[in-house]
């Protein structure tokens, strides 16, 4: 079955301390996969976009890295910011023969406290 | 500043009511997606056009939704007729494919309440 599991669920951290955040998936044939960070009220932002043969990709204080053979990616966040309190969101691709397919993880909710 | 934008933000409606939800994909953009966002369910993906053709639209309950792009400037999704459980924040993306390293530009979203 197409999965895409997020771990932890939810996180608190302090301000100014790094965090990494898990997303293992069941999904093939894999096209790409996404990070996407949703602030409270507004459409998700995109962070990075993976395709299989990348293993790592930054922006900015954000960094994701993707292992194609153990099906896992994890977003790490550097430094944090009470600004990085939102959602943050993995998205498989899966390559169908005449489209594709989205496979959404539940998101990991965290929060930056001062 | 080039975005997607969406209106209404908000609707409430009652139960048998249609709603009508509209989205501007950013000029150029040749791929357009409609999603719906639930705390239940997270996020999901409901239909997609590219040059406006529907691609896939097998998200997307058949019998009471239904989604076109009449012209390259505007999407619509329109619920008809709408219940309770449609509640939800529907989101609107565009961008310039689909598979691959294409981006995805979501608007703000639409807030429906179906009562």
């Amino acid at each position: 079955k197409n999965q895409v599991e997020q771990s932890p669920q939810s996180l608190i951290i302090l301000e100014g301390k790094n965090c990494t955040l898990q997303c293992n998936y069941t999904v093939s044939p894999f096209s790409n996969l996404r990070w996407y960070k949703q602030d409270t009220g507004r459409g998700p932002v995109s962070l990075t976009i993976m395709t299989f043969s990348e293993n790592t990709k930054s922006n900015g204080r954000y960094t994701a890295t993707l292992d194609a053979d153990t099906k896992q990616s994890s977003l790490h966040i550097t430094a944090s910011q009470l600004s990085d309190s939102a959602s943050y969101i993995c998205v498989v691709t899966q390559r169908g023969d005449s489209s594709y397919k989205l496979i959404f993880g539940s998101g990991t909710r965290l929060l930056v406290r001062p | 500043d080039a975005r997607v934008t969406q209106t209404p933000r908000h609707k409430v409606t009652e139960m048998g009511q249609e709603v009508t939800m509209r989205c501007q994909p950013i000029l150029g953009h040749n791929t357009v997606f409609w999603y719906r966002q639930t705390m239940m369910q997270g996020l999901e993906l409901l239909a997609y056009f590219r040059n406006r053709a529907p691609l896939d639209d097998s998200g997307m309950p058949k019998d009471r939704f239904s989604a076109e792009m009449p012209d390259a400037t505007l999407a619509t999704l329109k619920i008809q007729p709408s219940e309770p459980r449609d509640s939800a924040v529907y989101f609107c993306a565009s961008g310039l494919g689909f598979g691959g390293g294409h981006e995805q530009f979501f608007g703000p979203g639409t807030r429906l309440t179906v009562l």
